[in-house]
Formats: structure tokens, C-alpha cells, sequence
């Protein structure tokens, strides 16, 4: 099977914009959690999707959002960036919500 | 506040030596503990997880060790190898797989095997 996908790969954007990014799970994963990864404060959770409905959030601002369609593939957005959202943002996939998360190779966001 | 401390931050190793990283976790609600292996410009990969009805799991040359009543684990890598270079994240969550309330990161620990 095919792994996590996530494009782009890369992005720069500049503060006040906003940045859509886009995750296909491995195929037949039904759950979709995004994190997002930078130096400083690490890997964080953002949020949970499963069958179209975010599940869970993590202690993220209003301005991270996300959705799930119907076959499972999730996007995530950003809207008036800051420089401090520059990070690399990883989606993981699970068959279920509480079967093993496999990472994709993330979105490397940069914000100047 | 840092719910998973990981030590230590950077980790050298002579080839063929153990690797060995802790992590401590405070949340006692917490009952499922990945490690994940992350190698530059990719993902974090799953190397080997364990719940805490069990105090050692291994696979291979990579084992975990629990300690419930301490809120302690850690992973030993034995006969270390240049290609385990990496940067290591041992996690934690409720519930198992981590995908439902999220998983907890430590803060990695970047680990170079000597040749």
C-alpha cells in the first residue's frame, strides 16, 4: 500500500495569508490527525478527524481548522499567518481511532 | 506544561554500543507508549510501542522498558549501527494507537552512532 501523501512538500507564504494543505491517508485508514512540528516546542497535536467530523483538537488558536471528505482525505488550514506558524505540519492516518498512527512526510510551511 | 520529559536532548554512540533513552510521563491516564525513529526530511516512523500491563517489550535490537510506579520507560538499542542515526521521540497517549485523543510527544532526542 501506498503511504501517508501530503502536498505540497513546500510552501512559503507571507504573514496575513492563508495556506490550505492537503493529507491522503493510507488507503483504507479511516482516521486523519494532524500535528504540527517545529524546533522549539516540538511535535504537537492539532487535531483528529474520523468519518468527516473533527473529534478532537489540541491547544491550537481559531486560526488552525480543518475538514475530512467522505473518502477520507483531510485538509488543513491557516488563516492569517504568522511568522511563528513557520513549521513542518504532519498528518498521520489510522485504520480506526485507536489503531497505529502512520505518518506522511509533512508540509514544510514557511512564513516570511 | 510538558506532559512527556524525554532525556537525553543529543546521544553519541560508538557502532556496535547500546543506545539508551528515558523518557518520563505525568498524565496517569496515559496507557499506550510509542517510540518513533524520525530521519531528516522525513515523517516520525513507528519503531515499537507497549501498555503498561507489561514491563519490557522487544523487537529485534530495539526494546522498551516500563516502570509503571515510576512513570518511567525507555529504549535500549542494542549492537547500535550508523543507520540508526536519528532523531528518537518516544510518545504517549490514552487509548490505544494514539489517534484518538493524540499523541504526546517528548522532545526528541538526536542520536548519532559512531563508525
Amino acid at each position: 500500500k501506498a503511504g501517508v501523501t501530503q502536498t505540497p512538500r513546500y510552501l512559503i507564504k507571507t504573514r496575513g495569508q492563508q495556506v490550505t494543505l492537503s493529507c491522503s491517508p493510507i488507503s483504507g485508514h479511516r482516521s486523519v490527525s494532524w500535528y504540527q512540528q517545529t524546533p522549539g516546542q516540538g511535535l504537537q497535536f492539532l487535531f483528529e478527524y474520523f468519518s468527516e467530523t473533527q473529534r478532537n483538537k489540541g491547544n491550537f488558536p481559531g486560526r488552525f481548522s480543518g475538514r475530512q471528505f467522505s473518502n477520507s482525505r483531510s485538509e488543513m488550514n491557516v488563516s492569517t499567518l504568522e511568522l511563528g506558524d513557520s513549521a513542518l505540519y504532519l498528518c498521520a492516518s489510522g485504520e480506526g481511532r485507536t489503531d497505529t498512527q502512520y505518518f506522511g512526510p509533512g508540509t514544510r510551511l514557511t512564513v516570511l | 506544561q510538558q506532559q512527556v520529559k524525554q532525556s537525553p536532548q543529543s546521544l553519541i554512540v560508538q557502532k556496535g554500543g547500546i543506545s539508551i533513552i528515558n523518557c518520563a510521563y505525568e498524565n496517569t491516564a496515559f496507557d499506550y507508549f510509542p517510540w518513533y525513529q524520525q530521519f531528516p526530511g522525513k515523517g516520525p516512523a513507528l519503531l515499537i510501542a507497549i501498555r503498561p500491563d507489561v514491563s519490557e517489550k522487544k523487537e529485534g535490537r530495539f526494546t522498551i522498558s516500563f516502570n509503571k510506579s515510576a512513570k518511567q520507560f525507555s529504549l535500549h538499542i542494542m549492537d547500535s549501527q550508523p543507520g540508526d542515526s536519528a532523531t528518537y521521540f518516544c510518545a504517549a497517549s490514552r487509548g490505544s494507537g494514539g489517534g484518538a485523543d493524540g499523541l504526546t510527544f517528548g522532545k526528541g532526542t538526536h542520536l548519532i552512532i559512531q563508525p
